[in-house]
């Protein structure tokens, strides 16, 4: 069984709602993800939050905000969303563990938000 | 961007048979993971390579890493219908590279 969170599991929204996903872990892990994927492709990174402090950012439009209110604790928060935003939300937690210039910690991913804009 | 770069797309084989996929990539690395997400779900870390290590071992998984080739390969042995699923290689590397997955392979064990 995963030990991240995520929910709702499934969001339907209109472009023009405010929605929130959120994401839970209780590992004690101080990175966590979001990440987006398209059927049959794989997961693109979005944002990467490092102890707290947004890290990553990778020119995700402003329409998706991330925030990270404690350190067991992920949302991203949505609005006037387009239809081709639907798509698959991973959150992930991991360790920080720097090696290098990079965080080389595994990835634990939560089973994911299935959303539909319509 | 993408890092990695699965080959082959889709690979159907027999349960019993061994499955064999490779991840080829572009830039320095400082470690090479491998992931397994079945369908519509959450993706599951299978093992970890890291740059200084040639192979590892883990149940019926083996994974070698060529750095000199910029390679890696995912070896599944007396592959079941459970291994059925997407596998992607994500690279961990220079700052800014935090796990960027290759397009993945979609593997199917027929019974």
């Amino acid at each position: 069984d995963t030990e991240v969170t995520q929910t709702p599991k499934h969001l339907v929204m209109g472009m023009t709602n405010k929605k929130s996903l959120k994401c839970e872990q209780h590992m004690g892990h101080r990175a966590m993800y979001w990440y987006k994927q398209k059927a049959k492709k794989p997961p693109e990174l979005m944002f990467v939050y490092s102890y707290e402090k947004l890290s990553i950012n990778e020119s995700v439009p402003s329409r998706f905000s991330p925030e990270c209110p404690n350190s067991s604790l992920l949302n991203l928060h949505l609005h006037a969303l387009q239809p081709e935003d639907s798509a698959l939300y991973l959150c992930a937690s991991s360790q920080v563990e720097w090696t290098g210039q990079a965080n080389t910690g595994e990835l634990f991913f939560g089973e994911g938000s299935r959303l539909t804009v319509l | 961007s993408q890092q990695g770069e699965e080959d082959p797309q889709a690979l159907s084989i027999q349960e019993g048979e061994n499955a064999t996929m490779n991840c080829s990539y572009k830039t320095s690395i400082n470690n090479l993971q491998w992931y397994r997400q079945n369908s519509g779900r959450g993706l599951v870390h299978l093992i970890l390579i890291r740059s200084n290590e040639r192979e590892k071992h883990s149940g019926r998984l083996r994974v070698t890493l060529d750095t000199s080739k910029k390679s890696s390969s995912l070896l599944i042995t007396a592959s079941r219908a459970a291994d059925t699923a997407s596998y992607f290689c994500a690279t961990g590397g220079n700052y800014g590279q935090n796990f960027v997955f290759g397009p993945g392979t979609r593997l199917s064990v027929l019974p």
